[in-house]
């Protein structure tokens, strides 16, 4: 079954212990990318990347890092989390020009 | 720059139609719409690329005026299960002969059907 899965899908942390939320995908996908969606404001991209090894900023990448180093995966990495990081996140994929694949997101509250 | 999605919200009865549109400032390679259920993550309805292209998906279509830098999406005879959020997400590649996979959303226009 073609999916994007996240993990974890729920988490509460506090300032500046630093995280990293997982992404998947099982098809091959060159496209991924992550969002972060708050209320009012829709879905912000936050990285994206074209391919291994390739990747750049989206709208909002302030207090975020990631990686591409196999096709398959992208973890978000937040070093130094804060309160204004509290959001719901997604992961995406999709081939280049295609349609996407959500994940299923990843509730993250910071304390 | 986020594209502005209007209107912010609909309220339709069952079997009746609706417009949503997405305007950008910036020239567009492509425009992207998804629909969002409360609780879920995004899923994909359709992709439109070129000037004045026109896309279906059972009763909801697209059209993407490139010049205008506008897209409307078409909710036909709407049914309940329509109901959620839709956002637009367009892509503006300098080169604007490829795309790179930076997509920006709109703020999203929620639909409700009502029976």
């Amino acid at each position: 079954e073609a999916q994007v899965t996240q993990n974890p899908r729920y988490l509460i942390t506090v300032t500046g212990k630093k995280l990293t939320v997982t992404c998947s995908q099982n098809m091959n996908h060159e496209y991924m990318s992550w969002y972060r969606q708050d209320p009012g404001l829709g879905l912000r991209q936050i990285y994206y990347s074209m391919n291994v090894e390739v990747t750049d900023k989206g709208d909002v990448p302030e207090g975020y890092k990631v990686s591409r180093k196999e096709k398959r995966n992208f973890p978000l990495i937040l070093e130094s989390p804060s309160p204004n990081q509290t959001s719901l996140y997604f992961c995406a994929s999709s081939l280049r020009g295609g349609r996407g694949y959500f994940g299923p997101g990843t509730r993250l509250t910071v304390l | 720059q986020q594209p502005v999605q209007s209107p912010q919200a609909v309220i339709l009865r069952e079997g009746e139609d609706a417009v949503i549109n997405c305007s950008s400032s910036k020239a567009l390679y492509s425009v992207h719409w998804y629909r969002q259920k409360h609780g879920e993550a995004p899923v994909f309805l359709m992709i439109l690329l070129k000037g004045g292209e026109q896309k279906g998906h059972e009763k909801i279509s697209a059209s993407f005026n490139e010049k205008k830098q506008q897209s409307s999406l078409y909710l036909t005879a709407s049914q309940l299960s329509y109901s959620g959020t839709y956002f637009c997400g367009t892509e503006s590649p300098p080169r604007k002969t490829s795309n790179t996979g930076k997509l920006i959303f709109g703020q999203g226009t929620t639909l409700q059907v009502k029976p």
